[in-house]
């Protein structure tokens, strides 16, 4: 399995709910990213964890990073229809290299 | 904002054609990166460069090349098109390098 591997790969819930992604990861890492993908269309940076920090926050975003599980999450209150889309954590090791889970596909109902 | 342009959102070409496919950022980035994306493998980098001629090849270089000959420009050259290169195509820039990626659009390529 590759590191970035993100839990659950589709999540749908109901408008006003919270939605909740888990991102595992293999190394060291330097930060953690997190990215939205609305269907076809390229990737949007949402927040930046870096190794030093516990917990991040940007509206209704909420970050946490656990290095000694190797894992983070993302939590999305009171979801929006607009927030449907698919959501890929990245992890930035120390290279110019960053890794890209395989996402987790976020379904908001109205 | 940063602006990460892509030449084309959908192209079709056929087998053995040579394909370019261009970038441009507005935002003097010293740091471009090539990405395909394909369903359940996520992004995968074919090249990186960090400078004007500058470039480092990712996890996936085999049948592509790269020209930077200027900063903001970053061109993503398939030599000869093959139909296992159909995907969807994702250029970026950031700096630092480590830091914030910014994506274009996608290029979604078909090789027939």
């Amino acid at each position: 399995s590759q590191q970035g591997e993100e839990d659950p790969q589709a999540l749908s819930i109901q408008e006003g709910e919270n939605a909740t992604m888990n991102c595992s990861y293999k190394t060291s890492i330097n930060n953690l990213q997190w990215y939205r993908q609305n269907s076809g269309r390229g990737l949007v940076h949402l927040i930046l964890i870096r190794s030093n920090e516990r917990e991040k926050h940007s509206g209704r975003l909420r970050v946490t990073l656990d290095t000694s599980k190797k894992s983070s999450s993302l939590l999305i209150t009171a979801s929006r229809a607009a927030d449907t889309a698919s959501y890929f954590c990245a992890t930035a090791t120390g290279t110019y290299k960053y890794i890209f889970g395989t996402g987790t596909r976020l379904k908001v109902l109205a | 904002d940063v602006k990460v342009t892509q030449s084309s959102r959908y192209l079709v070409k056929r087998t053995g054609e040579k394909v370019f496919l261009e970038c441009v950022q507005d935002m003097d980035h010293e740091n471009m990166f090539w990405y395909r994306q394909d369903p359940g493998l996520g992004l995968r980098l074919i090249y990186f460069s960090y400078d004007v001629k500058m470039k480092e090849k990712g996890d996936i270089p085999e049948g592509y090349s790269v020209s930077r000959e200027k900063k903001e420009r970053f061109s993503l050259i398939l030599e000869s098109a093959s139909t296992n290169q159909t995907s969807m195509y994702l250029c970026a820039s950031s700096f630092p390098v480590q830091e914030t990626q910014y994506f274009g659009p996608g290029t979604r390529l078909l090789v027939l």
